[in-house]
């Protein structure tokens, strides 16, 4: 069966820093998606990842895949309150649980 | 441009009785899915389709009908409600999952049902 694991699944930052959040997954698939959820709202898409290697960036936010490892990461630059939300990956239709952050000034 | 529309958005129901959360999408979409999201255990897929009159079981089946007689509409169904399935329920579409498609899921906006 299929698992996704995110970690960490909260995360409070002060504005400014760097911090990655890493999503792991137990099946061979070379597509895995980043979705972002902010409080009582519904899940906007951030990112597609197609293919191994794959990077994508929007704003202070990156996104990599590493198929081999079954590992992707969203990369959080300069952290901004803008970015308080819950982030979700998914793989094959299946979702991790999810990591909530919380951007402190 | 509605996108994926997801009726009702809140609903309060006693245990046993049944009700039909609707989802319609005008986007054209090849796959349609549900999923129910709890607190700290993320989304869990419900039911999906990739196709009108093509239906599967997802993750959390259950308690559950689905059904898919045109490719806009894709309704689900509680047949006798319990408080467990008091949770968020959100609709999602993608044109198709595989192939050179992204397999981008568009979300509804949910819907909030309360069981008691």
């Amino acid at each position: 069966e299929l698992k996704v694991e995110q970690n960490p699944l909260f995360l409070s930052m002060q504005e400014g820093k760097n911090y990655t959040i890493y999503c792991n997954y137990s099946t061979t698939s070379d597509r895995l998606y980043w979705y972002r959820q902010d409080p009582g709202k519904s899940l906007e898409s951030l990112f597609v990842l197609l293919s191994n290697g794959a990077v994508k960036q929007e704003g202070r936010l990156m996104a990599s895949l590493d198929t081999k490892a079954r590992l992707s990461t969203l990369h959080i630059t300069a952290a901004v309150h803008d970015l308080s939300a819950t982030y979700f990956c998914a793989v094959d239709m299946r979702f991790g649980a999810g990591t909530r952050l919380t951007v402190k000034p | 441009n509605a996108g994926v529309t997801q009726t009702p958005k809140f609903q309060v129901l006693k245990t046993g009785q049944s009700m039909t959360l609707q989802c319609a999408q005008d986007m054209n979409h090849e796959y349609m899915s549900w999923y129910r999201q709890d607190p700290g255990m993320g989304l869990r897929l419900i039911h999906y389709s990739v196709g009108a009159g093509i239906t599967d079981q997802g993750e959390v089946p259950n308690g559950y009908n689905v059904s898919r007689s045109t490719t806009e509409d894709f309704p689900l169904r509680l047949l006798s409600a319990a408080p467990s399935q008091t949770s968020v329920y959100f609709c999602a579409s993608s044109y198709s999952m595989w192939g050179t498609n992204t397999g981008e899921l568009f979300f509804g906006e949910g819907s909030r049902l309360t069981v008691l």
